[in-house]
């Protein structure tokens, strides 16, 4: 059974750094054709795609945050990392990490909320 | 990376067929073949319902069907049922190699 679950801090203040880790099971992270992508979506409001990366690394990172975040993976403990730099209240959102078959998102995480507030 | 855009809402009674559409450009829904859609309760994960346009995954009813026109895609849902009042987004990858999403539609089943 493919899983995928999220972990980090539920509240981060503003212009800190969050750090997220996605843990996998069911796949490996070196699959072809697999990857990993990060998704958000702020109360009440649509999905935002954020990241991805794919087994042979290649990352990819939406044109609107690239300056604030970095993809990587750790194959040997089935995770995948997303960090995003100075982060601001419009940020809290449910953030997802969901597979990648490789151009639609198949199985999906639970999500993790993260508020940003002093 | 503009958001594609959906209709806020459509309704449909039990039996009945409904269609969302998902308008974007020549650099995403119009250029690939990679539009997919996803349905999403209140308080769950999104779930895949169609990809690469008219691909429904295993375990998903055949009622769930997709199409696409120009830059324009659409999920059509037959048969409509009580389940499958939700919010429905669609999918597609752009010409930047990123990925982006449309607006979201609430299916409400009348």
């Amino acid at each position: 059974q493919v899983t995928l679950k999220e972990s980090g801090p539920v509240l981060v203040k503003p212009t800190e750094t969050l750090t997220l880790t996605c843990t996998v099971s069911g796949f490996s992270l070196s699959n072809a054709r697999m990857g990993v992508s990060w998704i958000r979506q702020p109360p009440g409001k649509a999905l935002e795609w954020l990241a991805h990366i794919f087994s042979n690394d290649e990352k990819s990172y939406s044109t609107s945050l690239k300056s604030r975040l970095t993809i990587s993976k750790d194959t040997s403990k089935s995770q995948v990392v997303l960090t995003m730099t100075n982060m601001d209240p419009v940020d809290t959102a449910t953030y997802y990490c969901a597979r990648m078959i490789p151009d639609a998102f198949d199985i999906w995480g639970q999500g993790t909320m993260v508020t940003v507030s002093s | 990376q503009s958001a594609l855009t959906q209709p806020a809402s459509v309704s449909g009674s039990p039996g009945q067929s409904i269609t969302i559409s998902c308008t974007g450009t020549s650099s995403d829904v119009g250029g690939y073949n990679y539009v997919s859609w996803y349905q999403q309760h209140p308080g769950k994960a999104p779930k895949l319902m169609i990809y690469e346009v008219s691909n429904r995954p295993s375990g998903v009813p055949d009622r769930f069907s997709g199409s696409k026109s120009g830059n324009t895609a659409s999920l059509t849902i037959s048969g409509l049922q009580a389940e499958d009042e939700a919010d429905y987004y669609c999918s597609s990858y752009t010409s930047s190699s990123t990925y982006v999403f449309g607006t979201g539609t609430k299916v409400t089943v009348l």
